[in-house]
């Protein structure tokens, strides 16, 4: 199966700030099948980016996710203070789907 | 609206049976894959697997063949994630959620609130 890394484990930053959040894939991913969610303390994940760069629907425009093949990257462009949450990639071009391990983006 | 409903918090003993429910509104059941994901405390996400109503085709994640079922009744618009003999290490947060690419891997873009379940003699 295809792992996935994200990096880093832990972002702290402040409002207003860019957020710059990584995924490395084991191996090429398609960009169709390639995905990130939103998850806060307490709620079900929220998808944010299908493939690799189409924001889901609400998805505010601040959110962004770009990369081909084996790395990924979503950016949170000024970070506003309801995004400090956990974040996860995903990939659901080889069988099984997997996620990413997450990376915290925290105050 | 597309809305997935679970049914409530589970605590079992090992070795016990268990089904939980998500029951879906608001869109064509039947088109949709719908599908699980374990969360287990304080980890990641974990996709179990999925089944599309339509016709039942069932899809598992190697991991999770074996150890629950999956299911649904499409009269009653609602999927269901079983075990029939619990452990303790099943203890986490089980959440149904659904899509409609046409891969059965796609992306859920619709989430259930979450089903914990605690296993613990």
């Amino acid at each position: 199966e295809i792992v996935l890394t994200q990096s880093p484990g832990t972002l702290s930053l402040s409002p207003g700030e860019r957020a710059t959040l990584s995924c490395r894939a084991s191996q090429s991913v398609s960009s169709s099948y390639f995905a990130w969610y939103q998850q806060k303390p307490g709620q079900a994940p929220r998808l944010l980016i299908y493939g690799a760069s189409s924001r889901a629907t609400g998805v505010p425009d601040r959110f962004s996710g770009s990369g081909s093949g084996t790395d990924f990257t979503l950016t949170i462009s000024r970070l506003e203070p309801e995004d400090f949450a956990v974040y996860y990639c995903q990939q659901c071009d080889s069988s099984p789907p997997t996620f990413g391990q997450g990376t915290k983006v925290e105050i | 609206e597309v809305q997935l409903v679970q049914s409530g918090a589970e605590v079992k003993k090992p070795g016990e049976s268990l089904k939980i429910s998500c029951k879906g509104s608001g869109y064509r059941f039947t088109s949709y894959w719908i599908g699980w994901v374990r969360q287990m405390p304080g980890k990641g996400l974990e996709w179990m697997g999925v089944i599309y109503p339509g016709d039942s085709d069932t899809r598992y994640n190697p991991s999770f063949r074996g150890q629950v079922t999956i299911s649904a009744d499409k009269s009653i618009t609602t999927a269901y994630l079983q075990w029939s003999s619990l452990k303790a290490s099943d203890t986490a947060m089980y959440y149904c959620a659904a899509h409609n690419s046409g891969w059965y891997g796609g992306p859920f873009d619709h989430w259930g609130q979450g089903t914990l379940v605690t296993v613990s003699s």
